[in-house]
């Protein structure tokens, strides 16, 4: 079973700052990974699609890097906006888009 | 395109009801799924389908039945409502050829209670 844990679980930074999550899985055998954005009370929204061939994707000022062998994803968000707050889930995918989430990085970036 | 459509937005059930949550879809996307999302917990996958006629069981799928007649339509159907499937239901599908799936597109959710 694919077990994903996101760190940390909860930050605070002042606005302005840059913001790296980190998303590490067990089972390395993934199709993809993707980054989500989702709002108190909201759906999920995706962010990026990284394919396992893929070291990284860039939209914007996110940038998601993807180490596949070791498990591990980062997503970096360049100078933060309060309107990046927000929590971020990562989902590596196994066949069929079978989607395994963590518990996500909660986000609050300080005016 | 209206995207990931799920109705209804809230529930409240008594334990032993039935009832079946809908998703509909817009985008000819194959691939369609459901979620739960708990507190404390990520979201975990019930049941999915690759195309029209096929569904699969996931991670959680006891309790839940699923059909998936059109390519547009995959609901959800509770049998017999538990305080335990008080959750968020998230609805998802994606847009998948030759072996590379895309981007998966999330319903806003259907939240249900069961007293």
């Amino acid at each position: 079973k694919q077990e994903v844990t996101q760190i940390p679980a909860a930050l605070s930074v002042p606005e302005g700052e840059n913001l790296v999550l980190n998303c590490s899985f067990t089972d390395s055998a993934i199709y993809n990974l993707q980054w989500f954005r989702q709002d108190p009370g909201k759906g999920l929204t995706s962010l990026l699609l990284i394919q396992s061939s893929q070291r990284e994707q860039t939209s914007g000022r996110l940038n998601a890097s993807l180490d596949k062998s070791s498990g591990r994803s980062t997503l970096y968000i360049a100078a933060s906006q309060p309107g990046d707050s927000a929590t971020y889930l990562c989902a590596p995918s196994r066949g069929n888009n079978r989607l395994a989430f963590g518990k996500g990085n909660q986000v609050v970036v300080i005016p | 395109n209206a995207g990931v459509t799920q109705t209804p937005k809230f529930q409240v059930l008594k334990t032993g009801q039935s009832m079946t949550l809908q998703c509909a879809q817009d985008m000819n996307h194959e691939y369609m799924s459901w979620y739960r999302q708990d507190p404390g917990m990520g979201l975990r996958l019930i049941h999915y389908s690759v195309g029209a006629g096929i569904t699969d069981q996931g991670e959680v799928p006891n309790g839940y039945n699923v059909s998936r007649s059109t390519t547009e339509d995959f609901p959800l159907r509770l049998l017999s409502a538990a305080p335990s499937q008080t959750s968020v239901y998230f609805c998802a599908s994606s847009y998948s050829s030759g072996g590379i799936t895309d981007t998966q597109y999330f319903g806003p959710g259907t939240r249900l209670t069961v007293l």
